[in-house]
């Protein structure tokens, strides 16, 4: 079944360490995107890439950080510059020239 | 700027009656209009979308949403609510061509259904 997979579901950190967010499609799309989800507050953009080795700050970047080394992974570093970094994480993907994303189930970050 | 809004943050229905979520955006260009479902803990699943083709568009599990460009809105209705609705519901603008992150998202509506 082509989808978006986001591993782990569920994310622990203490204060100070980074941590890294997995993030796979089997959808052969170009672009991929995260987005940072907190209560009441929709979905806001982190980073975007339409083209491997190649992404763009999004709308709440500083703090995180990402790679795109295959077409088909884009990993999510939350570092520890992150200052409130609990929060649901979406992972999306899309054709090269946009419209409807795909999403994957989401990995839930706590902070401890 | 292009914005969109949901103009209701909680909406509550009885089982069998219908649904109505609000939605208004704002853009300059035409736009491509979308809502979403979210069940808890999950992630979002396209309902339907618009994209400059029929005002009245139809989408999965017997939702359905209107264009109406005098309004500036995309409300989102179903007929009759059944118990699996019962999740948070997005509007999403597409502003311009491309995929540079242009999705604008609404903060969505929980929709609770009541047996």
């Amino acid at each position: 079944d082509g989808g978006i997979t986001q591993s782990p579901k569920y994310l622990f950190r203490k204060e100070g360490q980074n941590v890294t967010l997995s993030c796979e499609q089997n959808l052969n799309h170009d672009a991929m995107y995260w987005y940072r989800q907190d209560p009441g507050q929709g979905l806001r953009l982190i980073y975007y890439s339409q083209i491997v080795n190649d992404f763009q700050k999004g709308d709440i970047a500083e703090g995180y950080s990402v790679s795109r080394e295959k077409k088909e992974s884009f990993p999510l570093t939350v570092t520890s510059a992150q200052k409130n970094p609990t929060a649901f994480y979406l992972c999306a993907s899309s054709g090269l020239y946009g419209g409807e994303q795909f999403f994957g189930p989401g990995t839930r970050l706590t902070v401890l | 700027a292009q914005s969109v809004t949901q103009l209701d943050s909680h909406v509550s229905v009885s089982e069998g009656t219908p649904v109505l979520l609000r939605c208004n955006y704002s853009s300059s260009y035409s736009p491509s209009l979308f809502w979403y479902v979210q069940h808890p803990n999950k992630g979002l699943q396209l309902l339907l979308k618009y994209t400059s083709a029929a005002t009245l568009v139809k989408g999965i599990n017997g939702f359905e949403a209107e264009f109406k460009k005098s309004e500036t809105s995309f409300h989102l209705t179903k007929p009759s609510a059944h118990m699996s609705d019962a999740a948070e519901y997005f509007c999403v603008v597409s502003v311009g061509g491309g995929s540079q992150g242009n999705l604008i998202f609404g903060k969505g509506t929980k929709l609770s259904v009541k047996p």
